[in-house]
């Protein structure tokens, strides 16, 4: 079944500190998204993947990095943690025309 | 500018009426994606479309992407429809989804 699965589903995290947040596909999807979501907003796109080995910007990618090792693992790397950075973390997959398959969230709190 | 603008922010119903959602676009859209957030924090797909309709029990939803905008419409909605409902569209230069700010549904008694 088709899947994609976040780690670690919550973190607490100190401020200055390293995080990373993992997502794995099983969809065999090119595309890969990470997004943020703070209470009272919706989604905002952080960092998105075409392919493998390649990230690309999204809309508020300050203070984030990306990773795609492989086409099925994509990472959101907090190198220095800050207080703002405290939110919701959803990763998903998708091809061309099918619909965007969500994973379940990674709550972050950094104190 | 934020691509989607997403309508009302809060609704509230009565069981057993209906209203609609809506979600405006600023630009060409070439698919448009309906979610519900459930009581866990996950996102449960409700609908999506690259155009015309879609209808699923007390919900349909329709996507004009000449007219750049998409709606979700609930009919005879029931207590465990509260929730917050979000629209998230592709536009064509990449298949990155941007999202609505979301609705805050409430349904009473």
């Amino acid at each position: 079944e088709a899947a994609v699965t976040q780690s670690p589903r919550s973190k607490v995290a100190v401020t200055g500190g390293k995080v990373t947040l993992s997502c794995h596909q099983t969809n065999n999807h090119d595309y890969m998204y990470w997004y943020r979501q703070d209470t009272g907003h919706g989604l905002r796109l952080i960092h998105y993947s075409y392919v493998a080995d390649s990230t690309e910007k999204g809309d508020i990618p300050d203070g984030y990095k990306a990773s795609r090792p492989s086409q099925e693992n994509f990472s959101l790397i907090l190198e220095l943690a800050s207080l703002s950075q405290t939110a919701v973390y959803f990763c998903a997959s998708s091809d061309p025309n099918q619909a965007p398959l969500f994973g379940e969230g990674t709550r972050l709190s950094v104190l | 500018g934020d691509q989607v603008e997403q309508s009302p922010s809060a609704l509230s119903l009565h069981e057993g009426t209906g209203s609609a959602l809506r979600c405006n676009f600023t630009t060409t859209m070439r698919a448009v994606q309906w979610f519900r957030k459930n009581s866990r924090g996950s996102l449960i797909n409700l609908f999506y479309l690259a155009s015309g309709t879609k209808e699923n029990g007390r919900l349909k939803s329709a996507f004009d992407s000449k007219e750049r905008y998409s709606t979700l419409h609930i009919r005879d909605a029931q207590l465990e429809d509260s929730g917050t409902y979000f629209c998230a569209a592709e536009a064509g230069d990449n298949n990155a989804p941007r999202f609505g700010a979301g609705t805050k549904l409430s349904v009473k008694p």
